[in-house]
């Protein structure tokens, strides 16, 4: 089945030391997103690629950095994991940036990143 | 920046009841989205909306486009143990950047 698959489900890394998380999809979508949720809240969109171009939220701390190397991969590093960046991390695409016609999101199952 | 009310917060019912929650905006929304996290999991897409008025049903699950554009409900009928976890509706606003906008998510739990 086509999808969206994260890997590793559960990261755990030390204070301070770079952190890398993977997101790969088969249904061949333009956008991939990543997320940030934390406990009982709601996703908060950190960036985006519409396919080679990459967009930024203006809130986006400069410690999180993403990848894109071809269609199918996007990769979220995180420079210097501090407490607060303990979340769960959400890949997502969709055909088109959404919005438009009838395109939507498809969610990863996401990786629990947690920061001793 | 256009935001989205969701209510109720939080629900526990019995099984078997229906469930109603929904989510409203002071803005126009293009698309409404409702989604089901589970514990460790990512946000499932259960329903998608696209046209004002537009209702539509997924099993037991009925969702609908409010007319003004600004609303969007969904119910749940005859609940089970399984239909436990957080909904999320979220939506495109007019500004067509491609952002998802969420509310804040339901929380329901149902008792056998």
């Amino acid at each position: 089945d086509a999808m969206v698959i994260q890997n590793p489900r559960y990261q755990v890394t030390q204070f301070g030391k770079p952190v890398t998380l993977s997101c790969s999809q088969t249904l061949n979508h333009n956008v991939m997103y990543w997320y940030q949720q934390k406990s009982s809240q709601a996703p908060k969109l950190l960036f985006h690629y519409y396919d080679k171009d990459f967009n930024n939220e203006a809130d986006t701390p400069d410690n999180f950095q993403s990848r894109r190397p071809n269609t199918s991969f996007c990769f979220l590093d995180i420079r210097s994991p501090g407490l607060g960046d303990a979340a769960m991390y959400l890949c997502a695409t969709s055909r088109d940036l959404t919005g438009s016609g009838t395109d939507t999101q498809y969610f990863g199952p996401g990786t629990r990143l947690t920061v001793l | 920046g256009q935001q989205l009310n969701q209510s109720p917060q939080s629900m526990f019912i019995q099984e078997g009841e229906d469930v109603s929650m929904n989510c409203t905006s002071s803005s126009i929304f293009n698309t409404w989205l409702w989604y089901k996290q589970e514990p460790g999991e990512g946000p499932v897409l259960l329903i998608a909306l696209y046209k004002a008025g537009e209702l539509t049903s997924n099993g037991r699950l009925t969702a609908q486009f409010g007319i003004t554009r600004k609303d969007s409900f969904l119910n749940i009928s005859a609940s089970i143990p399984s239909d436990v976890g957080i909904y999320f509706c979220a939506g495109h606003g007019s500004s067509n950047t491609g952002k998802l906008i969420f509310g804040q998510g339901t929380t329901l739990q149902v008792k056998p």
